[in-house]
């Protein structure tokens, strides 16, 4: 059964440093990794979606790279801002349907 | 496009109360999808379907019915409430993008409290 998991929970960083999310899965049968983000009370934005083949996305500050033998995927976030605070989540898409296993998150702070 | 919406933001049951949590899309998408999210546990999958017409069960279906009569919409069911469906629901629509890609957008959540 694949399982999603997001190390750590909860992180907080000053204004202007460069960050990592991590997110882990254990069973490397992906068909795409997708990140979200959320705010509170809100619903969840699409931030980048990685196919399989991909090794990473890139938008804006945000990059994301895929490494499936290992199990593993990062959110790089460039110059962090105050606006940047949020729980972001990744899901993975296990099989040909359109079904999404979460993690549980990582809340970010990013202190002006 | 007003997107993925959701009625009602909050609501309050009593147990045993039973009510439609409604879901709307606006965007033509095929496939369209309920979660539910708990603290620490991230968002997990109640049902889904995959068009008009056609429903399948998720991860954790009990005590919840759908039916997707339209393409647009897609209402859950909460049959008799119960404390343990207290929780934020999610409904969010996907269509198969470029390379299968089925990127889901997200409605703004009902967060439900049953006491």
């Amino acid at each position: 059964k694949q399982e999603v998991t997001q190390i750590p929970a909860a992180l907080s960083v000053p204004e202007g440093e460069n960050l990592v999310l991590n997110c882990s899965f254990t069973d490397s049968a992906i068909y795409n990794l997708q990140w979200f983000r959320q705010d509170p009370g809100k619903g969840l934005t699409s931030l980048l979606l990685i196919q399989s083949s991909q090794r990473e996305q890139t938008s804006g500050r945000l990059n994301a790279s895929l490494d499936k033998s290992s199990g593993r995927s990062t959110l790089y976030i460039a110059a962090s801002q105050p606006g940047d605070s949020a729980t972001y989540l990744c899901a993975v898409k296990i099989d040909s349907s359109y079904k999404l296993i979460f993690g549980s998150g990582t809340r970010l702070l990013v202190r002006p | 496009n007003a997107g993925v919406t959701q009625t009602p933001k909050f609501q309050v049951l009593k147990t045993g109360q039973s009510m439609t949590l409604q879901c709307a899309q606006d965007m033509n998408h095929e496939y369209m999808s309920w979660y539910r999210q708990d603290p620490g546990m991230g968002l997990r999958l109640i049902h889904y379907s995959v068009g008009a017409g056609i429903t399948d069960q998720g991860e954790v279906p009990n005590g919840y019915n759908v039916s997707r009569s339209t393409t647009e919409d897609f209402p859950l069911r909460l049959l008799s409430a119960a404390p343990s469906q207290t929780s934020v629901y999610f409904c969010a629509s996907s269509y198969k993008g470029q390379g299968g890609s089925y990127e889901q957008y997200f409605g703004p959540g009902t967060r439900l409290t049953v006491t």
